[in-house]
């Protein structure tokens, strides 16, 4: 079945720095990619979704500044968490939707800020 | 706009009982409807789906859900569970013609010997 890529799968970070997360579609082409947040014991909560070849659409409440979502090809969304701090410590999973209507997951990255 | 709530937190079964994992859902037309696993520091599987046809749907691992239309239900049923089900459950929901995924808070499934 197709396959998403998420990497790095842990990440400790200094607060004030920035880290990015890739996500790949590694056997078909994501036009689209979700990008969730998963705080502990908690469900998934949508952040944004990224088109190829187009801007990012935020859900709301989530700031475009501080998560910046490049999706340069059909096979690549990366989520950047800039400047960041330990509340921004998270799960974060991405998720392609597949032609067969449903969506293939990432494997998720822990990001820990210190 | 829909929704999905599932009731029960956390449920804890002895191995080798039968588990039932409950899932209703708000939307006014027929969704998509999905029962994903998720194990600790990992990703989303796919457990199983239903779009259209038979209410039955058949998924992996031993899993199986049914569709109830007048009960707005989709629960995950399994006759006979094993340790390396533990894990947290999630059922989904998403429309016709919307990629987006609506995910219940969870539960986290506990088997003991």
């Amino acid at each position: 079945g197709a396959v998403v890529s998420q990497h790095p799968s842990r990440v400790i970070c200094k607060s004030g720095t920035s880290v990015k997360i890739e996500c790949r579609s590694l056997d078909f082409q994501a036009t689209t990619m979700f990008w969730y947040r998963q705080f502990p014991k908690q469900s998934l909560m949508l952040m944004a979704t990224s088109n190829e070849g187009s801007k990012a659409t935020y859900e709301q409440g989530v700031e475009k500044d501080k998560f910046l979502i490049n999706h340069a090809s059909l096979t690549l969304s990366t989520l950047t968490v800039t400047s960041a701090h330990p509340e921004d410590s998270s799960f974060y999973i991405c998720s392609a939707p597949a032609d067969t209507h449903e969506a293939f997951f990432g494997q998720g990255t822990r990001l820990t800020v210190v | 706009a829909q929704s999905v709530t599932q009731p029960d937190i956390h449920i804890t079964v002895s191995e080798g009982a039968s588990l039932e994992l409950r899932c209703n859902y708000s939307y006014g037309a027929t969704p998509y409807l999905f029962w994903y696993v998720q194990s600790p520091g990992q990703g989303l599987q796919l457990l199983l789906k239903y779009f259209s046809g038979d209410t039955l749907v058949q998924g992996i691992k031993g899993f199986e859900a049914e569709f109830k239309r007048s009960q707005s239900s989709f629960n995950l049923r399994k006759p006979s569970v094993h340790w390396s089900d533990a894990a947290e459950y999630f059922c989904a929901v998403r429309s016709f013609g919307n990629e987006k995924l609506t995910f219940g808070t969870g539960t986290r499934l506990t088997i003991i010997p």
